[in-house]
């Protein structure tokens, strides 16, 4: 199992430009978050998909769609890249079951700069 | 609303000495999880937990549910153990979403 995998690793982009982060998971789990990670700040959560079909503003969701694909794939894009979506990028999957059970898998991150 | 509290902040230890890492939190919840993140790396769970304690290794994990707190201990700390650890929170409102806390920076000198 790959596990929870993301593409592009780097990125830079202009002001302005438009980009798709790609996320996918390959263990069968239903829920599927974007998180943005800032110094200082922590982890803080971007949207996120409960379910296939299903999609959520969390915290930050200002300037970012996202796009539930299928169970697999879960994308997140800027249409208008600002300098203050700098920041590295984490895709996470977590299995629907017992609550207790509710472990989470996160992808090895992209890096965005946007100048 | 749930905040999730972490201290210290950054924290510096000789090889060999014992870690502690606590977490605080606001409201109920029904989990709680551990994470590391090495410096450029990826975040790994380390543990998750909604009672009593766990054991990996040389990491041990307490939860207090009264007393709404949790510890992560490191005994024999090695300069690989150096890296970001991040308490975070299922439940107090939402099952589906984590809270984060803000992270502990360890660094152990050989």
């Amino acid at each position: 199992n790959a596990g929870v995998t993301q593409t592009p690793k780097f990125q830079v982009l202009k002001t302005g430009q438009s980009m798709t982060l790609q996320c996918a998971q390959d263990m069968n789990h239903n829920s599927m978050y974007w998180y943005r990670q800032d110094p200082g700040m922590g982890l803080r959560l971007i949207y996120y998909s409960a379910s296939e079909g299903t999609t959520d503003k969390g915290e930050v969701p200002n300037g970012y769609n996202v796009s539930r694909l299928n169970k697999r794939e879960f994308s997140l894009r800027l249409e208008s890249a600002a300098p203050s979506q700098t920041s590295v990028y984490f895709c996470a999957s977590r299995s629907r079951g017992q609550v207790f059970t509710y472990e989470q898998y996160f992808g090895p991150g992209t890096r965005l700069t946007v100048t | 609303k749930n905040e999730v509290e972490q201290s210290p902040q950054n924290l510096t230890a000789q090889e060999g000495e014992f870690i502690t890492i606590n977490c605080s939190y606001s409201v109920g919840i029904s989990a709680l999880h551990w994470l590391q993140q090495h410096p450029g790396g990826g975040i790994v769970s380390l543990f998750m937990l909604s009672s009593g304690k766990k054991k990996h290794g040389r990491l041990i994990a307490t939860i207090n549910i009264q007393e709404k707190h949790s510890s992560l201990h490191i005994t024999a700390s090695h300069p690989r153990d150096s890296a970001v650890y991040i308490c975070a929170t299922t439940g107090g409102g939402s099952n589906y979403k984590l809270t984060f806390g803000k992270g502990t920076l360890l660094t152990v000198n050989p």
